[in-house]
């Protein structure tokens, strides 16, 4: 079973900074947060993945929480073309696989 | 970036024939690759897990028998659809890794299967 929790959806504004969250208050010590983004009939597209820290890259900021209970993916400038739907996935090192959750739609409007 | 490949990505089959899929990891060697399938609106769902060398492992709930599923090398997965039939028809994709680190797996593009 998946082991994340995100809300069905969520509305922003192109050019607007859309911060999606997720639950994953059974995290272990040794799962990781991943953060992927599924368009339309496209495989899964990887964004950014951390174990504790805050991680950032061109596309996109990972902010976990400090009991790593919960994280935000923050996509800081949104585009018409960041509308997808958006998994949190926990995964760990020993099993490789990742679990999908229902994830977010994420609809940005001009 | 690390690429998979995915072919063919559309596929119309009649029913009782048989389809091969197959998932290249295109510039680095995937000791691990998966297959999911993704009925519409809905989210992804795990089949199987396929180690190089060895026999797949599938989730509960997946005949092994119908999706026979084959890791030859370090590069290359298929998964075939034994005598598909029309509730067969989803949204196939695979992913690759390398086992044991953090390194994020990475997907193909998927492949419509249709039968008719």
């Amino acid at each position: 079973d998946a082991k994340t929790t995100q809300p069905p959806s969520m509305d922003c504004a192109e050019g607007r900074a859309a911060n999606l969250p997720c639950n994953h208050s059974t995290i272990s010590g040794n799962e990781y947060v991943y953060w992927y983004r599924q368009i339309h009939s496209q495989g899964p597209q990887y964004i950014i993945h951390g174990l504790k820290n805050n991680e950032t890259n061109e596309m996109a900021s990972l902010i976990i929480t400090e009991d790593r209970k919960s994280s935000t993916l923050i996509l800081p400038h949104a585009t018409l073309r960041d509308t997808a739907v958006y998994y949190c996935i926990v995964r760990s090192l020993g099993t490789d696989k990742l679990i999908f959750g229902t994830g977010t739609r994420l609809q940005v409007f001009p | 970036g690390a690429v998979v490949s995915q072919h063919p990505s559309r596929v119309i089959c009649k029913s009782g024939t048989s389809v091969k899929i197959e998932c290249r990891s295109l510039d680095f060697q995937a000791t691990t690759m998966f297959w999911y399938r993704q009925f519409p609106k809905k989210s992804l769902m795990l089949m199987a897990t396929s180690n190089e060398g060895s026999k797949a492992t599938y989730e509960q709930g997946v005949e092994k028998d119908k999706f026979l599923i084959n890791h030859a090398s370090l590069t290359l997965s298929t998964l075939t659809v034994t005598s598909a039939h029309p509730e067969d028809s989803s949204f196939y994709i695979c992913s690759a890794a390398v086992s044991g680190t953090d390194s994020p797996l990475h997907f193909g593009n998927g492949t419509r299967l249709t039968v008719t």
